[in-house]
């Protein structure tokens, strides 16, 4: 199984400040003929499933704001908030969906300082 | 509206069985596969495995082979998950959601039903 490590677990930000979250997989999630990268990022709030906001490991989903951005490839990854905002308090996850069983790190939870 | 809609709470006790349903709407059900997940409280997501609506082939997160059963019923787009021998640490909010086919099409997951909570005390 292809194992997902984020870090850091947790995170306090201020208002309008960068937040940075990390994903590291066991095995590389591209496929080199497709060159693509089998990585999903995702938030989820209390009480709700969670929200696709990133696929192919740097494409925004449709409706997602754009302080919301991705980068990375192969086994490395991140995900960057650009100016965090009140509504974007809430756990954030990376997902690999390049092989089965399909596996999700452990979260980050983010929070306004 | 494009939806996925479970069953409701269900509490159970250590050795029964759980059957949870995923209604489908507002898409052509077997144009995509049903993802199921769980959520142990406070904990992170976990897959369960994946149905074929079209032609109900499975693929199961090893460390639940024997123990769930994941079907579909295309005449009423509805998706069902049957987990048995429950145990305490079965506890979690089931989520079933839709994905392309999950080896010629993986994809990231966009639909998401609302979730299902089981309960297993005794």
């Amino acid at each position: 199984d292809i194992v997902m490590t984020q870090s850091p677990d947790s995170l306090v930000v201020s208002l309008g400040e960068r937040a940075t979250i990390n994903c590291k997989s066991s095995q590389s999630v591209l496929y080199s003929s497709k060159n693509k990268n089998y990585l999903a990022w995702y938030q989820q709030k209390p009480g709700q499933p969670p929200k696709l906001l990133i696929y192919w490991a740097s494409t925004r989903e449709s409706g997602v704001p754009d302080r919301f951005s991705a980068s990375g490839s192969g086994t490395d990854f991140t995900l960057t908030i650009s100016s965090l905002q009140a509504e974007d308090v809430a756990v954030y996850y990376c997902q690999q969906y390049h092989s089965t069983p399909r596996t999700f790190g452990q979260g980050t939870k983010v929070e306004i300082k | 509206q494009v939806q996925l809609v479970q069953s409701g709470a269900e509490v159970k006790k250590p050795g029964a069985s759980v059957k949870v349903s995923c209604k489908a709407s507002g898409y052509t059900f077997t144009n995509y596969g049903i993802s199921w997940l769980r959520q142990a409280p406070g904990q992170g997501l976990e897959w369960m495995g994946w149905i074929s609506t079209y032609n109900s082939y499975t693929n199961f997160a090893q460390k639940l082979q024997g123990r769930v059963t994941m079907t579909t019923d295309t005449s009423t787009s509805t998706a069902y998950m049957e987990l048995r021998s429950l145990r305490s640490d079965d506890t979690a909010v089931y989520y079933c959601a839709r994905e392309d086919d999950i080896v010629q099409l993986p994809s990231a997951i966009r639909l998401w039903g609302q979730g299902t909570l089981v309960t297993v005390s005794s």
